[in-house]
């Protein structure tokens, strides 16, 4: 059973443009909301995180936006570059019981963005 | 500082052998957890290690161990290796006492192929 689910799968934008990916859970006992970005051949590299007591987090071009009610969150990428292009990961973590520290991660979107 | 390193960079193994992959945590860090992810797949959690102990366990098999060492390094072992086990093999690093949660850092991970 899927713990966080993603998406799209795939995903194409012009350089310059806004790159939205999707991400819903069940588990109300998740508090932490992490983004990892995945270059071919390297482990993935956090790159933004949040927790459910605020709506949304900004890091320089990365936007979380996070929707407790709804239970679900997005990474909004502003102006995307070339360099952009990988593969994002969304994943969530459980606050307390036996299962602190496991991190459950959705399948993946693959970002490609043309120049 | 070197990051989370990991050794070897790629393997190939046989159906039915055994195989070591190694860990190196970040400086400071003294947990390790381990995650494997298939071809297009999002990272599954594999087991964590804090303070040489197995503290949390994913849905595998006995066929997969680990063992952590007292410089907090770690090692994952399979054995009677099945063609399904080829895959990234992930290891993290976090430390245990972060406020609110361990935030985990991901090596390079090892590329495991088994014909």
């Amino acid at each position: 059973q899927q713990q966080v689910k993603q998406s799209p799968q795939s995903l194409i934008v012009q350089k310059g443009g806004i790159s939205i990916i999707n991400c819903a859970y069940e588990n109300t006992a998740f508090d932490y909301f992490p983004w990892y970005q995945q270059f071919p051949g390297k482990g993935p590299a956090l790159l933004i995180a949040i927790r459910p007591d605020v709506s949304e987090k900004k890091e320089g071009r990365f936007t979380i936006s996070f929707n407790k009610s709804a239970k679900q969150f997005s990474l909004h990428i502003m102006d995307s570059q070339p360099g952009d292009s990988a593969t994002y990961f969304c994943a969530a973590r459980r606050g307390r019981g036996s299962t602190l520290g496991r991190l459950y991660f959705g399948r993946g979107t693959q970002l490609t963005v043309w120049p | 500082d070197a990051g989370v390193t990991q050794s070897p960079t790629h393997l190939i193994k046989t159906r039915g052998q055994q195989v070591t992959l190694r860990c190196s945590p970040k400086s400071g860090h003294d947990t390790v957890s381990w995650y494997q992810q298939a071809l297009g797949q999002g990272p599954q959690f594999i087991f964590q290690y804090y303070e040489e102990e197995e503290r949390q366990r994913g849905n595998f098999p006995d066929r997969f161990s680990g063992h952590q060492f007292p410089n907090y390094s770690s090692e994952l072992n399979v054995n009677a290796l099945l063609l399904g086990d080829s895959a990234l093999y992930l290891c993290a690093s976090s430390f245990m006492g972060q406020v609110h949660g361990a935030t985990q850092y991901f090596g390079p991970g090892t590329r495991l192929l088994v014909l």
